[in-house]
């Protein structure tokens, strides 16, 4: 079964750092890129950026550039997102998803995102 | 790279049809045939229902169908049932590797 698994909720102040986990298994980790999407409270779905774990090509969304960082771990089947200095405003709900077909080549469009983590909760709270 | 636009609430009796719309511009929705729908109930991930502007992923009942005309995709949810009830959001490809999704519709079954 093709699955992708996140790490848990997570409380933090501003100011500190956090990296979250999305863990792939049931298939090739390095033969799809894997995407991050933001879901703040009660509100829509956000495309922040996305990464080809097989060489680390990771593309983010403007809106997200410089403000978040997107890595990958092949060895142990892992993308990562990270913040150097969480805001209040970071406090959302944190989805991974594989985008689809396997191998699609970003420059020539396309794509669809499945299946999807479960989510990891992140509040940002002094 | 604004949200693509979708309205916010749309609400059917049980059997009915509704269509949900996903209005984008020329560098997204327009320019490519690769938007994909999906579903979230409360509390739940996405999921997968349409790919590619009209297929339709294994396992996903043949009630739900898309198109697309101009700048704008669409989903159809035909026979509506109480199940349907959920967040809808439509994406799109946008260019230059990213993607877009639109701002998410509210179906509810009356």
């Amino acid at each position: 079964e093709v699955q992708l698994v996140q790490s848990g909720a997570e409380v933090k102040k501003p100011g500190e750092s956090l990296k979250i986990s999305c863990k792939g298994s049931g298939y090739s980790f390095t033969s799809y890129w894997i995407g991050w999407v933001r879901q703040m409270p009660g509100k829509g779905l956000e495309w922040m950026g996305i990464i080809y774990p097989g060489d680390s090509d990771t593309r983010y969304s403007p809106s997200f550039q410089g403000q978040v960082t997107i890595s990958a771990d092949k060895s142990i089947s892992t993308a990562y997102l990270q913040w150097s200095s969480l805001k209040a405003s970071d406090t959302a709900m944190y989805y991974c998803a594989r985008l689809n077909p396997e191998g699609i080549q970003l420059w020539l469009g396309g794509g669809w995102f499945d299946p999807w983590g479960q989510g990891t909760l992140v509040t940002v709270s002094s | 790279q604004s949200a693509l636009t979708q309205p916010a609430s749309v609400s059917g009796s049980p059997g009915q049809s509704i269509t949900i719309s996903c209005t984008g511009t020329s560098s997204d929705v327009g320019g490519y045939n690769y938007v994909s729908w999906y579903q979230q109930h409360p509390g739940k991930a996405p999921k997968l229902m349409i790919y590619d502007v009209s297929k339709r992923p294994s396992g996903v009942s043949n009630r739900f169908s898309g198109s697309k005309s101009g700048n704008t995709a669409s989903l159809t949810i035909s026979g509506l049932q109480a199940e349907d009830e959920a967040d809808y959001y439509c994406c799109s490809y946008a260019g230059s590797s990213t993607y877009v999704f639109g701002t998410g519709t509210k179906v509810t079954v009356l």
